[in-house]
């Protein structure tokens, strides 16, 4: 596709239950990011990708946090034993390899919002 | 660690007046700075940068920012805002030029009157 998507657009789940949140970026870009949105906090980084490994996960919360990006495409989050301060704006975005010579925008899907129950 | 701050949480503007968005940022290096724009249910649509050189920068939608080291501000502008240019934006700071994380501030949401 042409730009960055995301799956589901909206999800509503019970507190304690796991989700899973997908991100398909553009294609042929190696970079991949989490981001989350929310009322109190803002736009939080949560993980970085580079191809399929992560080298700045600083950004989730808890170890209830994780994701995971197979074959440098696409990236799940998965949150488990969900809480109601895990409802949020979950958006993804991707960028260029860093050697292709260009500044590296990060483009954005349209994001999942969570509702947590 | 880097730092943006939105002072304005909420702007109205009559359609066809100017605008200004505030933002200032704590780094202690030369930042990475962007204007991001989130319409309703959209994504972020990148509106403009800046890495270095001339300091007025200029970015889709006929917006324009200034970068002033002496301030720590990129400070967001639009000579006659258009109701269409009623969202949320976001000012962001990256510390590389690289694949790096941004950082946002709260963001400001601008509403345009008739």
């Amino acid at each position: 596709g042409a730009g960055v998507s995301q799956s589901p657009s909206n999800k509503v789940t019970e507190k304690g239950k796991d989700v899973e949140l997908r991100c398909d970026p553009i294609s042929g870009h190696t970079a991949l990011y989490w981001y989350r949105q929310s009322l109190g906090q803002g736009l939080e980084f949560l993980i970085y990708f580079q191809g399929n490994s992560a080298p700045d996960k600083s950004g989730l919360p808890s170890d209830r946090f994780s994701a995971e990006r197979t074959g440098g495409s696409v990236s799940t989050l998965t949150i488990q034993r969900t809480q109601q301060e895990d409802s949020a704006v979950y958006l993804c975005a991707s960028s260029a390899s860093p050697n292709s010579g260009r500044w590296n925008e990060q483009f954005f899907g349209p994001g999942t919002r969570l509702t947590v129950l | 660690a880097q730092s943006v701050t939105q002072p304005d949480i909420h702007i109205t503007v009559s359609e066809g007046a100017s605008l200004e968005l505030r933002c200032n940022y704590s780094y202690g290096a030369t930042p990475y700075l962007f204007w991001y724009v989130q319409s309703p249910g959209q994504g972020l649509q990148l509106l403009l940068k800046y890495f270095s050189g001339d300091t007025l920068v200029q970015g889709i939608k006929g917006f324009e920012a200034e970068f002033k080291r002496s301030q720590s501000s990129f400070n967001l502008r639009k000579p006659s805002v258009h109701w269409s240019d009623a969202a949320e934006y976001f000012c962001a700071v990256r510390r590389g030029f690289g694949n790096e994380k941004l950082t946002f501030g709260t963001g400001t949401r601008l509403t345009i009157i008739p």
